[in-house]
């Protein structure tokens, strides 16, 4: 079992292109997340879905987008980066019966 | 709302010296309490958790015991290695905003050196 996975693990944009972060699990998880990790700050929730077709927004969801077509897919958009955007991001799951979340091993956007 | 305070890092210790992290909680009920922790390069991983009050979360030598009286959850090991070099952090559910995602303290950096 691969976990969860995050493509790709590092990109590089110029102020206002777009993107979009992929987040897989193939645990079956109900719920997904999506943070964001700046120095001295932890982790911030961006987005998260509790199930297929259902996404809410985190603390920090300006300038984010996000889609769940499919129970194992978690897609993070930016639709016009801005450097503020600059982060290391994680993608989490939780089954829903516990708190527990697992965690995929990030990916590293710079906006230039 | 919920939170979680962490000390500052970095901590800086030799191999087989005596850890301790503090964590410090403010939060709605007794809530499950986590460590995870963080290697360089890689994502987050849960090192141990505990569930209710007066519970230890325990795994690879640490240890954490959940304490409301002080609303607190120490992380500890008796004898640290080099391969616990990484960054840990405390964390707790949100239960306030029903979001069923996790606060987290701000990570306290671990450096072992030999």
């Amino acid at each position: 079992n691969a976990g969860v996975t995050q493509t790709p693990k590092f990109r590089v944009l110029k102020t206002g292109q777009s993107m979009t972060l992929l987040c897989a699990q193939d645990m079956n998880h109900e719920y997904m997340y999506w943070y964001r990790q700046d120095p001295g700050m932890g982790l911030r929730l961006i987005h998260y879905s509790v199930g297929e077709g259902t996404t809410a927004k985190g603390e920090v969801p300006d300038g984010y987008n996000v889609s769940r077509l499919k129970k194992q897919n978690f897609l993070l958009g930016l639709e016009s980066a801005a450097p503020s955007q600059t982060s290391v991001y994680f993608c989490a799951t939780s089954s829903g019966s516990t708190d527990t979340q697992y965690f995929g091993p990030g990916t590293r956007l710079t906006v230039l | 709302g919920d939170s979680v305070t962490q000390m500052e890092g970095p901590v800086t210790l030799s191999e087989e010296a005596f850890l301790t992290i503090n964590c410090t909680y403010t939060a709605t009920g007794y809530p499950s309490l986590f460590w995870y922790v963080q290697y360089p390069g890689e994502g987050l991983q849960l090192l141990l958790k505990a569930t209710k009050a007066d519970d230890k979360g325990s795994n690879k030598g640490f240890e954490a015991t959940y304490r409301k009286e002080t609303t607190s959850f120490h992380l500890e090991k008796g004898s640290v290695q080099v391969s616990d070099s990484a960054v840990y952090f405390c964390a707790l559910p949100q239960v306030d905003t029903g979001r069923r995602a996790l606060t987290f303290g701000s990570g306290t950096r671990l450096q072992v050196q030999p």
